[in-house]
């Protein structure tokens, strides 16, 4: 089946620092990606869409200048948090759409997560 | 969007049929009933989905009430494998934005 990969898997960065994550399909192209973040013990909140060739969208109350959204291929999303401090140590999902042609499913894929640590 | 309502927990013994439920009472006519599930620290892995009829795959199968207000994923014998939480989420047809609920956290027992 169809793969999405994440890199890093974790990262621990300091405080103020900024800190870049990718998201690759493997085997499919992606027009539309989305990132999530979840914190310990709760759901995944749906953070930007992000376009192949045009800027993310971002949902309500989401800042697009603190988590940067760069989507320059079709296999590859990245996202960028600047300047990042403690209260953004999260969970980093993103997930990716595949037509399944023989199966005629259309399921999204989801990475396997980035793990982030700001100390 | 059309939200979903869930028990927080479920526990089932291993091998033993499990059987989620799911409400989503304000679902639309276009919109199609998900059902993903999460390890732990893990992203969300497809279970299968539906639109109005039930569906079967190797992994579960989805049962759909008439009025579609109301889902049920039916793992049909739970392994220590299957703990996880599981998330039903309703996706409007063309747009493939997901917005997770709560979930229910699965313990399956040996």
């Amino acid at each position: 089946g169809a793969v999405v990969s994440q890199h890093p898997s974790w990262v621990i960065c300091k405080s103020g620092t900024s800190v870049k994550i990718e998201c690759r399909s493997l085997d499919f192209q992606a027009t539309t990606m989305f990132w999530y973040r979840q914190f310990p013990k709760q759901s995944l909140m749906l953070m930007a869409t992000s376009n192949e060739g045009s800027k993310a969208t971002y949902e309500q109350g989401v800042e697009k200048d603190k988590f940067l959204i760069n989507h320059a291929s079709l296999t590859l999303s990245t996202l960028t948090v600047t300047s990042a401090h403690p209260e953004d140590s999260s969970f980093y999902i993103c997930t990716a759409w595949e037509r399944q042609v023989k199966q005629g499913v259309t399921e999204a894929f989801f990475g396997q997560g980035t793990r982030l640590t700001v100390v | 969007d059309a939200k979903t309502t869930q028990p927080n927990s479920m526990e089932s013994n291993e091998e033993e049929p499990v059987h989620l439920p799911c409400n989503h009472s304000t679902i639309s006519g276009t919109d199609y009933i998900h059902w993903y599930r999460q390890l732990p620290s893990q992203g969300p892995e497809y279970v299968i989905h539906g639109l109005t009829s039930n569906v079967n795959n190797r992994m579960a199968s989805l049962a759909i009430a008439e009025d579609r207000k109301s889902s049920t994923l039916i793992l049909h014998r739970a392994t220590l494998r299957d703990a996880a939480v599981y998330y039903c989420i309703l996706r409007r047809n063309n747009f493939n934005k997901f917005y997770f609920g709560s979930g229910t956290k699965l313990n399956v027992k040996p």
